[in-house]
Protein backbone atom coordinates (compact mmCIF):
# COMPACT_ATOMS: atom_id res chain seq x y z
CA UNK A 1 0.00 0.00 0.00
CA UNK A 2 0.89 3.94 0.02
CA UNK A 3 4.01 4.75 2.64
CA UNK A 4 4.56 8.32 3.84
CA UNK A 5 8.16 8.30 5.10
CA UNK A 6 9.58 11.15 7.10
CA UNK A 7 12.55 12.82 8.45
CA UNK A 8 13.95 13.22 10.58
CA UNK A 9 12.07 11.22 13.08
CA UNK A 10 13.24 13.69 16.18
CA UNK A 11 15.12 17.58 15.69
CA UNK A 12 16.57 19.86 18.56
CA UNK A 13 16.60 22.78 18.12
CA UNK A 14 17.77 25.81 19.48
CA UNK A 15 15.48 28.79 20.02
CA UNK A 16 15.58 30.52 16.99
CA UNK A 17 17.21 28.28 14.90
CA UNK A 18 15.42 26.80 11.32
CA UNK A 19 14.05 23.77 10.96
CA UNK A 20 13.51 21.52 7.51
CA UNK A 21 10.78 18.75 7.69
CA UNK A 22 10.87 16.05 4.85
CA UNK A 23 8.13 13.68 4.09
CA UNK A 24 8.72 11.19 1.00
CA UNK A 25 5.70 9.19 -0.43
CA UNK A 26 5.80 6.07 -2.37
CA UNK A 27 2.89 7.08 -4.94
CA UNK A 28 1.92 10.19 -6.61
CA UNK A 29 -0.18 12.78 -4.13
CA UNK A 30 -3.46 14.13 -5.33
CA UNK A 31 -3.69 15.82 -1.81
CA UNK A 32 -0.83 16.23 0.48
CA UNK A 33 -1.36 18.23 4.09
CA UNK A 34 0.73 19.56 6.94
CA UNK A 35 -0.44 18.86 10.89
CA UNK A 36 0.80 19.35 13.92
CA UNK A 37 -0.16 17.81 17.44
CA UNK A 38 0.82 19.38 20.80
CA UNK A 39 1.56 16.26 23.01
CA UNK A 40 -1.87 15.07 24.04
CA UNK A 41 -3.59 17.40 22.29
CA UNK A 42 -5.68 17.01 18.74
CA UNK A 43 -3.99 17.24 15.06
CA UNK A 44 -4.19 20.66 13.68
CA UNK A 45 -4.10 21.45 9.93
CA UNK A 46 -1.24 23.39 9.27
CA UNK A 47 -1.12 23.52 5.36
CA UNK A 48 -2.81 21.92 2.56
CA UNK A 49 -0.32 21.93 -0.22
CA UNK A 50 -0.84 19.20 -3.08
CA UNK A 51 1.61 20.92 -5.05
CA UNK A 52 3.83 24.14 -5.38
CA UNK A 53 4.84 26.61 -2.77
CA UNK A 54 2.74 27.76 0.31
CA UNK A 55 3.68 29.81 3.45
CA UNK A 56 1.52 30.79 6.43
CA UNK A 57 3.07 32.61 9.08
CA UNK A 58 6.83 31.29 10.02
CA UNK A 59 5.80 28.33 8.24
CA UNK A 60 6.42 27.33 4.21
CA UNK A 61 6.08 24.04 2.66
CA UNK A 62 7.06 23.01 -1.27
CA UNK A 63 5.57 20.17 -2.73
CA UNK A 64 7.15 18.78 -5.98
CA UNK A 65 4.55 15.81 -6.87
CA UNK A 66 7.02 14.19 -9.90
CA UNK A 67 9.58 13.93 -7.09
CA UNK A 68 6.94 12.41 -4.28
CA UNK A 69 8.39 14.52 -1.98
CA UNK A 70 7.29 17.47 0.60
CA UNK A 71 9.05 20.05 3.06
CA UNK A 72 8.27 22.04 5.73
CA UNK A 73 9.99 24.98 6.62
CA UNK A 74 9.52 26.04 10.25
CA UNK A 75 11.70 29.88 10.33
CA UNK A 76 13.56 31.11 13.67
CA UNK A 77 11.65 28.41 15.93
CA UNK A 78 9.82 29.11 18.94
CA UNK A 79 9.37 27.00 21.96
CA UNK A 80 5.89 26.88 21.80
CA UNK A 81 6.87 24.63 18.03
CA UNK A 82 7.77 22.02 20.07
CA UNK A 83 5.06 18.72 19.53
CA UNK A 84 4.84 16.66 16.29
CA UNK A 85 4.94 17.44 12.86
CA UNK A 86 3.02 14.86 10.63
CA UNK A 87 2.62 14.67 7.06
CA UNK A 88 -0.08 13.28 5.04
CA UNK A 89 -1.11 12.29 1.70
CA UNK A 90 -3.78 10.92 -0.62
CA UNK A 91 -3.21 9.01 -3.76
CA UNK A 92 -4.91 8.73 -6.46
CA UNK A 93 -5.53 5.08 -5.39
CA UNK A 94 -6.85 6.19 -2.26
CA UNK A 95 -9.61 8.53 -3.22
CA UNK A 96 -10.71 10.76 0.39
CA UNK A 97 -8.33 8.58 2.24
CA UNK A 98 -4.84 10.05 4.00
CA UNK A 99 -2.21 8.12 4.52
CA UNK A 100 -0.12 9.67 7.73
CA UNK A 101 3.57 9.36 8.18
CA UNK A 102 5.03 8.54 11.66
CA UNK A 103 6.07 11.98 12.59
CA UNK A 104 8.68 14.51 13.40
CA UNK A 105 9.52 15.08 17.24
CA UNK A 106 10.56 18.80 17.49
CA UNK A 107 12.06 19.98 20.65
CA UNK A 108 13.15 23.71 20.62
CA UNK A 109 14.97 24.65 23.91
CA UNK A 110 15.58 28.45 24.89
CA UNK B 1 -12.83 26.80 11.04
CA UNK B 2 -14.38 23.53 11.01
CA UNK B 3 -15.72 22.56 14.37
CA UNK B 4 -15.74 19.02 15.41
CA UNK B 5 -16.39 17.87 18.46
CA UNK B 6 -16.37 13.94 20.11
CA UNK B 7 -17.65 12.55 23.61
CA UNK B 8 -16.22 11.45 25.77
CA UNK B 9 -13.02 12.60 26.25
CA UNK B 10 -12.39 10.07 27.97
CA UNK B 11 -13.42 6.64 28.88
CA UNK B 12 -12.23 3.54 30.76
CA UNK B 13 -14.16 0.26 30.13
CA UNK B 14 -13.65 -3.48 30.93
CA UNK B 15 -12.89 -6.54 28.82
CA UNK B 16 -15.68 -7.51 26.91
CA UNK B 17 -17.27 -4.13 27.74
CA UNK B 18 -19.45 -2.50 25.42
CA UNK B 19 -18.32 1.34 24.20
CA UNK B 20 -19.76 3.96 21.87
CA UNK B 21 -17.45 7.19 21.00
CA UNK B 22 -19.77 10.43 19.66
CA UNK B 23 -18.32 12.72 17.05
CA UNK B 24 -20.26 15.57 15.64
CA UNK B 25 -19.12 18.47 13.10
CA UNK B 26 -21.34 21.24 12.06
CA UNK B 27 -20.26 22.48 9.15
CA UNK B 28 -21.95 19.93 6.85
CA UNK B 29 -18.50 18.38 5.18
CA UNK B 30 -19.60 14.96 3.78
CA UNK B 31 -16.43 12.99 4.59
CA UNK B 32 -15.98 11.90 8.34
CA UNK B 33 -13.47 9.56 9.87
CA UNK B 34 -12.60 7.64 12.73
CA UNK B 35 -8.94 7.07 13.37
CA UNK B 36 -6.43 5.63 15.90
CA UNK B 37 -3.54 6.70 17.22
CA UNK B 38 -0.91 4.33 18.70
CA UNK B 39 3.03 5.00 19.90
CA UNK B 40 4.84 3.32 16.97
CA UNK B 41 1.96 3.17 15.17
CA UNK B 42 0.64 6.72 14.23
CA UNK B 43 -2.82 7.55 12.82
CA UNK B 44 -4.37 4.40 11.16
CA UNK B 45 -7.87 4.92 9.41
CA UNK B 46 -10.79 2.64 11.01
CA UNK B 47 -13.85 3.22 9.45
CA UNK B 48 -15.11 6.56 7.35
CA UNK B 49 -18.07 7.72 5.26
CA UNK B 50 -19.26 10.13 2.78
CA UNK B 51 -22.75 10.63 3.88
CA UNK B 52 -25.62 9.65 5.99
CA UNK B 53 -26.03 6.09 5.97
CA UNK B 54 -22.88 5.43 4.12
CA UNK B 55 -19.69 3.64 5.97
CA UNK B 56 -16.46 2.73 3.99
CA UNK B 57 -14.03 0.25 5.39
CA UNK B 58 -10.98 1.61 6.55
CA UNK B 59 -7.15 -0.09 7.20
CA UNK B 60 -7.70 -1.39 10.63
CA UNK B 61 -11.71 -2.11 11.04
CA UNK B 62 -11.39 -5.17 13.24
CA UNK B 63 -13.37 -5.44 16.03
CA UNK B 64 -15.02 -2.20 15.16
CA UNK B 65 -18.57 -1.00 14.05
CA UNK B 66 -19.55 2.25 12.83
CA UNK B 67 -22.78 4.32 11.64
CA UNK B 68 -23.30 7.83 10.58
CA UNK B 69 -26.97 8.97 11.27
CA UNK B 70 -27.34 12.55 9.81
CA UNK B 71 -24.64 14.90 8.04
CA UNK B 72 -23.80 16.07 11.61
CA UNK B 73 -23.31 12.68 13.43
CA UNK B 74 -20.60 9.76 12.86
CA UNK B 75 -20.42 7.49 15.68
CA UNK B 76 -17.61 3.94 16.49
CA UNK B 77 -18.89 1.13 18.08
CA UNK B 78 -17.11 -1.40 20.05
CA UNK B 79 -19.39 -4.12 20.94
CA UNK B 80 -16.77 -6.37 22.77
CA UNK B 81 -13.84 -4.01 24.10
CA UNK B 82 -10.29 -5.86 23.72
CA UNK B 83 -7.09 -4.18 25.91
CA UNK B 84 -5.68 -3.68 22.35
CA UNK B 85 -8.34 -1.49 21.63
CA UNK B 86 -6.78 0.73 24.25
CA UNK B 87 -6.12 4.09 22.34
CA UNK B 88 -6.62 7.97 21.58
CA UNK B 89 -9.56 8.21 19.38
CA UNK B 90 -10.04 10.75 16.84
CA UNK B 91 -12.74 12.05 15.10
CA UNK B 92 -12.04 14.09 11.36
CA UNK B 93 -14.26 15.76 8.81
CA UNK B 94 -13.34 16.76 5.60
CA UNK B 95 -13.87 19.34 2.74
CA UNK B 96 -10.68 18.22 1.21
CA UNK B 97 -8.91 19.04 3.91
CA UNK B 98 -9.56 17.35 7.57
CA UNK B 99 -10.00 18.55 11.02
CA UNK B 100 -9.83 16.91 13.49
CA UNK B 101 -11.34 16.50 16.82
CA UNK B 102 -9.75 17.02 20.20
CA UNK B 103 -9.94 13.19 20.95
CA UNK B 104 -10.96 10.32 22.93
CA UNK B 105 -9.04 8.30 24.97
CA UNK B 106 -10.38 4.97 25.78
CA UNK B 107 -9.05 2.42 28.33
CA UNK B 108 -9.86 -0.78 28.37
CA UNK B 109 -8.56 -3.10 31.46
Amino acid sequence: GQQVQQSPASLVLQEGENAELQCNFSSTATQLQWFYQRPGGSLVSLLYNPSGTKHTGRLTSTTVTKERRSSLHISSSQITDSGTYFCAMEGSSSFSKLVFGQGTSLSVVP
Amino acid sequence: EAAVTQSPRNKVTVTGGNVTLSCRQTNSHNYMYWYRQDTGHGLRLIHYSYGAGNLQIGDVPDGYKATRTTQEDFFLLLELASPSQTSLYFCASSDRKQYFGPGTRLTVL
